[in-house]
């Protein structure tokens, strides 16, 4: 059974860098037939794609996010992880990672358990 | 403002029939597979519906996907109190290059 597990810090300063790893366990991440992507829940509001990753490293960003951004991949670990700099308090957020069919307009078929990111001083 | 949109609130009794609507462009809806998630309370979203009408092994044929145009709608007949959640539609936005979502919907069992 694929299982996703997010990971880093809970709490992040303004005008930092937030920093995420997704391990994934029970499948391997250099599968061609998927992407692995980030998606986040400010609390109380919806869902926000942040971007998604190919093992190859191909990446797509959401536009809104794109200069802040980078999603990288380390094959031999079988993780990939989130970089979201100059955060702010509108950044703090449930971030989740999570398995994207290829093919599929976006749809993800696993999720990890999700992670709460507060940014505060 | 969500580039899908979907009506905050839907309701309806136990065991009675609803429908969830999600409406968008010709860049995503109208273009693209649409997919459905399911959130309970204090979960990461389940998906429910992909390719317009398509169920994850697992997922009950309560559930039902369409779509017409620009426009898709998540149907759930034989309500139970277990499927008070909130509901997401989402797909892919040709001219954003992004996938999008819409508002999302909380549904109410009453």
């Amino acid at each position: 059974q694929l299982h996703l597990q997010e990971s880093g810090p809970g709490l992040v300063k303004p005008s930092e860098t937030l920093s995420l790893t997704c391990t994934v366990s029970g499948g391997s991440i250099s599968s061609g037939s998927y992407y692995w992507g980030w998606i986040r829940q400010p609390p109380g509001k919806g869902l926000e794609w942040i971007g998604s990753i190919y093992y190859s490293g191909r990446t797509y960003y959401n536009p809104s996010l794109k200069n802040r951004v980078t999603i990288s991949v380390d094959t031999s670990k079988d993780q990939f992880s989130l970089k979201l700099s100059s955060v702010t308090a509108a950044d703090t957020a449930v971030y989740y990672c999570a398995r994207i069919p290829a093919g599929s307009s976006g749809s993800c078929d696993y999720w990890g358990q999700g992670t709460l990111v507060t940014v505060s001083s | 403002q969500s580039v899908l949109t979907q009506p905050p609130s839907v309701s309806a009794a136990p065991g009675q029939r609803v429908t969830i609507s999600c409406s968008g462009s010709s860049s995503n809806i109208g273009n693209n597979y649409v997919f459905w998630y399911q959130q309970l309370p204090g979960t990461a979203p389940k998906l429910l519906i992909y390719d317009n009408n398509k169920r994850p092994s697992g997922i009950p044929d309560r559930f039902s996907g369409s779509k017409s145009g620009t426009s898709a709608t998540l149907g759930i007949t034989g309500l139970q109190t277990g499927d008070e959640a909130d509901y997401y539609c989402g797909t892919w936005d040709s001219s954003l290059s992004a996938v999008v979502f819409g508002g999302g919907t909380k549904l109410t069992v009453l």
